[in-house]
């Protein structure tokens, strides 16, 4: 059974700090995608990574693959209140069709 | 482009009712997901429709049920409904290619579900 861990599970920190999330799996995923989701809504995707060792940025967030594609990092840079949120990482498997979910990291921002 | 859709956004059932929640898909999207999310579970998966067929199943009981028809719309169906099965219910679609691959999920609101 292939499974997500994600840590930390909960963060709370002082608006201006800087973080990282992480997300690992002892199985290899074709692509990972991370969403973030407020209460009461659905997930919303932020970015796909594809690609052994690949980095993406969005704005203040920073995303990156693992060389061997078993494992993800979320950091944010100079963390606002609008960060706060459920940060959940999916991992899919092309070949048997499916997308596996962390369990999510909860953060929250004091401003 | 519209986004995923899902109806009703709340719904209040009580025990021993059914209860039959939708989804209507990116138009494009041809494979459809759904999802149990509870504070102390996280995202549970239920079951993945593609070309009105089910694809994939979850852990959940039988008293789940899904289908999807011909223009790619999915309904689920709770039966005899228990006080556990409170939660928010997501759908997801996303674009399966006709190879078996399949890319990102994207979500609709969610319908918030509460058994009494």
């Amino acid at each position: 059974t292939q499974l997500l861990e994600q840590s930390p599970q909960f963060l709370s920190i002082q608006e201006g700090e800087n973080l990282t999330v992480y997300c690992n799996s002892s199985s290899v995923f074709s692509s990972l995608q991370w969403y973030r989701q407020e209460p009461g809504e659905g997930p919303v995707l932020l970015v796909t990574v594809v690609t052994g060792g690949e980095v993406k940025k969005l704005k203040r967030l920073t995303f990156q693959f693992g060389d061997a594609r078993k494992d993800s990092s979320l950091h944010i840079t100079a963390a606002q209140p609008g960060d706060t949120g459920l940060y959940l990482c999916a991992g899919e498997n092309s070949s048997a069709s499916k997308i596996i979910f962390g369990s999510g990291t909860r953060l929250s921002i004091r401003p | 482009k519209a986004g995923v859709t899902q109806t009703p956004r709340y719904l209040i059932k009580t025990r021993g009712q059914q209860v039959t929640l939708s989804c209507s898909p990116i138009s494009g999207h041809r494979s459809v997901s759904w999802y149990q999310q509870t504070p102390g579970q996280g995202l549970q998966f239920l079951f993945e429709y593609f070309s009105e067929t089910q694809r994939n199943k979850g852990n959940f009981p039988g008293r789940f049920s899904g289908r999807q028809f011909s223009n790619s719309r999915s309904e689920m169906n709770v039966s005899t409904l228990e006080l556990g099965d409170s939660a928010l219910y997501l759908c997801a679609s996303s674009i399966r290619r006709d190879s078996g691959e399949k890319a990102e999920a994207f979500f609709g609101q969610g319908t918030r579900l509460t058994v009494v």
